[in-house]
């Protein structure tokens, strides 16, 4: 069975840096074709895609956010750790951490989300 | 970025009527590589279709998904009160990826 969970912060103020880790079990991100990526949602607006960590290590991140997003993996421990500088109030959201098995699939397990609030 | 666009944005149905909600791409989406996921309130999406037409694991066959290139369809024949929920369609086919802004399907 495949699972995600998301931890970290719950309220940052403005200027701070976000890190957020995804941990995973019953999957493994040196699995050939898997990958792992950060969704998020500002309250009640669409999905926003982040980022996404391959198998091999390969990152791609949003244009929009792209100098301030940064994506590691930790195959040893089962993680992915997102970091976000320079939080502002607009990047309020529930930040998610997905898998995808394959590159043909979309992401077909999501952690529950954690809701991260910026605010002075 | 491909942009994806959602239509219409909100969709007022009976239970046993179908629904057809669209998503159009700014360019071709490689390989037909699009997604459709449902997000009830308070939850995380679901994924419902890969590869343009592929349904998940444990997805009811009244889900289905078509098109190509830039036009892509979901369809919910004979819609159940469960099916009321939000959609929203990705494009995994680039480098970067992308989500639609979504259709509300409500109940008339």
């Amino acid at each position: 069975q495949i699972t995600l969970k998301e931890s970290g912060p719950a309220l940052l103020k403005p200027t701070q840096t976000l890190t957020l880790t995804c941990s995973f079990s019953g999957f493994s991100l040196s699995t050939s074709g898997g990958s792992v990526g950060w969704i998020r949602q500002p309250p009640g607006k669409a999905l926003e895609w982040l980022a996404l960590i391959y198998w091999d290590g390969e990152k791609r991140y949003s244009p929009f956010l792209e100098s301030r997003l940064s994506v590691t993996k930790d195959n040893f421990n089962n993680e992915v750790v997102l970091t976000l500088t320079d939080m502002d109030p607009v990047d309020t959201a529930t930040y998610y951490c997905v898998h995808s098995s394959e590159l043909w699939l979309g992401y077909g397990h999501w952690g529950p989300g954690i809701l991260v609030t910026v605010s002075s | 970025e491909v942009v994806l666009t959602q239509s219409p944005g909100t969709l007022s149905l009976s239970p046993g009527e179908s629904a057809t909600l669209s998503c159009r791409a700014s360019e071709s989406v490689t390989s037909t590589l699009l997604a459709w996921y449902q997000q009830k309130p308070g939850q995380a999406p679901r994924l419902l279709i890969s590869g343009a037409s592929n349904r998940a694991a444990g997805i009811p066959s009244r889900f289905s998904g078509s098109g190509s290139g830039t036009n892509f369809a979901l369809t919910i024949s004979r819609l159940e009160p469960e099916d009321f929920a939000m959609y929203f369609c990705h494009q995994y086919g680039s480098l970067l990826h992308s989500f639609g802004q979504g259709t509300k399907l409500e109940i008339k």
